[in-house]
């Protein structure tokens, strides 16, 4: 049972321009939230957290939102670089240190 | 301290034979964590250790998988019994403080033929 959803398996962009990355929830329980970018054949590398009590956190190109209603988060990335391309997992917890992730998207910024 | 270490990278292994993983956390990290990946998935966690104590485990942690953390540093994950569904991605992860989400090793990639 996939409790973290990544509906869009890639992405392609326009250097310069907006990405949008969606991931979906079903546990009511989740109350943090990470995202990860991994490049081929290197582990996960952390890049924003986002806890139940925001709905939004920034850190310099990438913000993450959280809708709690509607069980979904987005990453933004503006303005994106040829350097952001790379697979992006999001992962959620409930109380507790267990992370389960989604897929992944793929995301392509053309330059 | 240059992060998780894992080894060995990469192992190609005949199926029924063991296979063992080591992993170095950050050596502030207290908790470690073990998770496998496959094609086209995300991780899926396997197992957590809090300094020498395994406090969880997922029922993907078969009988013939197990891991150990005998002074609460580096960790070891036992295959026995390899089988063809074990090739995988394997990672481990430590942390200290959830909040920052845990740091990842490279992972080992287990080819089982």
């Amino acid at each position: 049972d996939q409790q973290v959803k990544q509906n869009s398996p890639s992405l392609s962009v326009q250097e310069g321009r907006i990405s949008i990355l969606n991931c979906d929830y079903t546990n009511s329980m989740f109350d943090y939230f990470l995202w990860y970018k991994k490049y081929p054949a290197e582990g996960p590398t952390f890049l924003i957290s986002i806890s139940s009590i925001k709905d939004k956190n920034e850190d310099g190109r990438f913000t993450v939102f959280l809708n709690k209603s509607a069980k979904h988060l987005s990453l933004h990335i503006v303005p994106s670089q040829p350097g952001d391309s790379a697979v992006y997992f999001c992962a959620a917890s409930a109380i507790g240190n267990q992370f389960y992730f989604g897929t992944g998207t793929s995301l392509t910024v053309i330059p | 301290d240059t992060g998780v270490s894992q080894d060995p990278r990469h192992k190609i292994t005949k199926r029924g034979q063991n296979v063992t993983f080591r992993c170095d956390p950050i050596s502030e990290h207290n908790r470690l964590y073990w998770y496998r990946q496959t094609l086209g998935q995300g991780p899926e966690f396997l197992t957590y250790f809090q300094n020498e104590a395994q406090l969880e485990k997922s029922r993907l942690l078969s009988d013939r998988f197990s891991a150990e953390r005998p002074k609460g540093s580096f960790s070891t994950l036992e295959i026995q019994r390899t089988e063809q569904g074990d090739s995988a991605m394997y990672l481990c992860a430590s942390s200290s403080r959830t909040v920052y989400g845990y740091t990842f090793g490279s992972g080992t990639r287990l080819t089982v033929v």
